[in-house]
């Protein structure tokens, strides 16, 4: 079972607030992941990071922001909610090397802005 | 660059029924291929990746699939179905090397139904 945690599960908020969803894994894994999610559509990748203090843009354009100040933790952030943010985000984390493409995920944040 | 298809958004079988779900990639470098899980309310979970070892891949709850690079697929498949099968399934590709791994390009998803 794999051990990431995402908070909270679910989020309904109005358009204009700033909200953060909460990752953490205490598997040590450096490289950490946030995917976003519609309804019968693929994962995009939004955001990824290959350790402490590294963060990049994934494929997936978006106005969220991440950071990565210690291992386990690697929140997300939408400084002005609107309705186009509503989706399901997914955390995830994975080693380096090999195991690499093993991700493991979180069971996800579903985000509405109203 | 790289990306999947899955052929067919839902499939339904029969429980005891063939489960056959369609993948087929582009990679501009040798792949590496998954397939993960996603049961409703949950985070995805992986059930088999295929990296340059032997071309059929055994994963967990008895599925298995076989790369095939003639054909660019990767069909992931069970003998027989079970009711607890039903969930959202997606094949995934990454680059084979340096910064691309762990860097998934997903399907959009194929929901399998299994009928008593």
């Amino acid at each position: 079972e794999a051990d990431i945690y995402q908070t909270p599960r679910y989020l309904v908020i109005g358009t204009g607030k700033k909200i953060t969803l909460e990752c953490s894994q205490t598997m040590g894994h450096d490289k950490m992941y946030w995917y976003q999610q519609d309804p019968g559509m693929e994962l995009h990748l939004i955001h990824y990071s290959y350790g402490v203090n590294s963060t990049e843009k994934g494929d997936l354009s978006s106005e969220s922001t991440v950071s990565r100040i210690r291992t386990e933790h690697f929140p997300l952030t939408l400084e002005s909610a609107r309705p186009s943010h509503t989706s399901q985000y997914l955390c995830a984390s994975s080693e380096y090397g090999r195991g690499a493409g093993e991700l493991f995920f979180g069971e996800g944040s579903r985000l509405t802005v109203l | 660059a790289q990306s999947v298809t899955q052929l067919g958004s839902h499939v339904s079988v029969s429980e005891g029924a063939l489960v056959l779900l369609r993948c087929n990639y582009s990679s501009s470098v040798p792949p590496y291929l998954f397939w993960y899980v996603q049961y409703p309310n949950q985070g995805l979970q992986l059930l088999l990746k295929y990296t340059s070892a032997a071309t059929l891949v055994k994963g967990i709850n008895g599925f298995e699939a076989e790369f095939k690079k003639s054909e660019t697929s990767f069909h992931l498949t069970k003998p027989s179905a079970h009711m607890s099968d039903a969930a959202e399934y997606f094949c995934a590709v990454s680059g084979s090397g340096g910064t691309s791994y762990g860097k998934l390009t997903f399907g959009q998803g194929t929901i399998l139904t299994v009928h008593p």
